[in-house]
């Protein structure tokens, strides 16, 4: 889908540290941005969501940024534990559906 | 959150057979639901709409004849797999919907199909 783009296909971050999943769209109607936590052979898991009203949202180690002029996000994910390597998307719905971009892989480094 | 079952968590057919997966949702009612596949190391694509009572909403380029759904009622889709062939092996995930209320949607556990 490439009305969001997700530029970076991996990441790896040293566990303690943090990370920062980028997200780029085109699309300034979106009114809600998704971001969905997927490990190997799982459905994805919600993870945190942003209005498009809002320029941050936080839940625990959690944080998502909203950049309406730059028509950017970013997830910080903050200590990095090992369990949070997984693929990550970020999906505005579409309606009543979601539409999967390629997503980020990251890996949390010991 | 809302739950949505999917069961088989996996299945292994012969080629040529018929394989049919089902999405519940557990506490909550959908008129329609959504089938992804995702193949190895790719992202999930969306396969169709599953609308209750009516036909399925497929995207473009999937085989309607081949992946069969059916919503027969409020709290049941149901994926089948076609005369399997090998190059069907894949991951399924079913979805409800999102709603106002509820801007994300929640996702089966997913099913594993290796067609042999």
């Amino acid at each position: 889908d490439q009305q969001v783009k997700q530029n970076s296909p991996s990441l790896s971050v040293q566990e303690g540290r943090i990370s920062i999943l980028n997200c780029d769209y085109t699309n300034s109607m979106f009114d809600y941005f998704l971001w969905y936590k997927k490990y190997p052979a799982e459905g994805p898991t919600f993870l945190i969501s942003i209005s498009s009203i809002k320029d941050k949202n936080e839940d625990g180690r959690f944080t998502v940024f909203l950049n309406k002029s730059a028509k950017h996000l970013s997830l910080h994910i903050v200590p990095s534990q090992p369990g949070d390597s997984a693929v990550y998307f970020c999906a505005p719905p579409r309606y009543d559906k979601i539409i999967f971009g390629k997503g980020t892989r990251l890996h949390i480094l010991p | 959150g809302a739950v949505v079952s999917q069961h088989p968590s996996w299945v292994i057919c012969k080629s040529g057979t018929s394989v049919k997966i089902e999405c519940r949702s557990l506490d909550f009612q959908a008129t329609t639901m959504f089938w992804y596949r995702q193949f190895p190391k790719q992202s999930l694509m969306l396969m169709a709409t599953s609308n209750e009572g009516s036909k399925a909403t497929y995207e473009q380029g999937v085989e309607k004849d081949k992946f069969l759904i059916n919503h027969a009622s409020l709290t049941l889709s149901t994926l089948t797999v076609t005369s399997a062939h090998p190059e069907d092996s894949s991951f399924y995930i079913c979805s409800g919907p999102t709603s106002r209320t509820n801007t994300e949607a929640f996702f089966g556990q997913g099913t594993r199909l290796t067609v042999v």
